[in-house]
């Protein structure tokens, strides 16, 4: 059962434009939310996150949407650089109780590709 | 300040044979915990500490084994590795919910 989906595979998009990744998850309890960033032979590290009470958050290029309602949260990179070009996992965790309280689980990942 | 360390970077396993997967960090971090990372399934837990002394199942623990004896050690145990779990493994460390990956092990077995 996964709780965290990143239905997108991949994505590609051209050097300057908007790069808008998407994220679902099922699990009510979730209420804090983050975005990672992965280079190949590398870990993953941390780009922004979300609390469950706020529905935007910001930080430089990089811009996290929460929609509770329709449990649905993206990640918006304007203007997109080829440096950008990495898998981005979504991830979500539960601090108040419950099955995901404390756990980080992670979406599938999307591959980004910013071609210059 | 090193961060999270992992050893060995590769590792060739037959079929059967054990072996552990080395993490450490400097953090003072009390919350450790391993990952695989597979394609198309993302990071999935395998088992997580929040203390010394202290180590929990996540999501795909079978075939794994953990102990936590300090703070700055989580050795990954594969006690009969199997073809099933040739994957990229990482060790993360985490206070408050920003948490902190290794470099990752790639394991193949075979």
């Amino acid at each position: 059962d996964q709780q965290v989906k990143q239905n997108s595979p991949s994505l590609s998009v051209q050097e300057g434009r908007i790069s808008i990744l998407n994220c679902d998850y099922t699990n009510s309890m979730f209420d804090y939310f983050l975005w990672y960033k992965k280079y190949p032979a590398e870990g993953p590290t941390f780009l922004i996150s979300i609390s469950s009470i706020k529905d935007k958050n910001e930080d430089g290029r990089f811009t996290v949407f929460l929609n509770k309602s329709a449990k649905h949260l993206s990640l918006h990179i304007v203007p997109s650089q080829p440096g950008d070009s990495a898998v981005y996992f979504c991830a979500a965790i539960g601090l108040a109780g419950g099955t995901s309280y404390g756990k980080l689980t992670f979406g599938q990942g999307t591959i980004l590709t910013v071609h210059p | 300040n090193a961060g999270v360390t992992q050893t060995p970077k590769f590792q060739v396993l037959k079929t059967g044979q054990s072996m552990t997967l080395q993490c450490a960090q400097d953090m003072n971090h009390e919350y450790m915990s391993w990952y695989r990372q597979d394609p198309g399934m993302g990071l999935r837990l395998i088992h997580y500490s929040v203390g010394a002394g202290i180590t929990d199942q996540g999501e795909v623990p079978n075939g794994y084994n953990v102990s936590r004896s300090t703070t700055e050690d989580f050795p990954l145990r594969l006690l009969s590795a199997a073809p099933s779990q040739t994957s990229v493994y990482f060790c993360a460390s985490r206070r408050g919910l920003e948490q902190y990956f290794g470099p990752g092990t790639r394991l193949t077995v075979t």
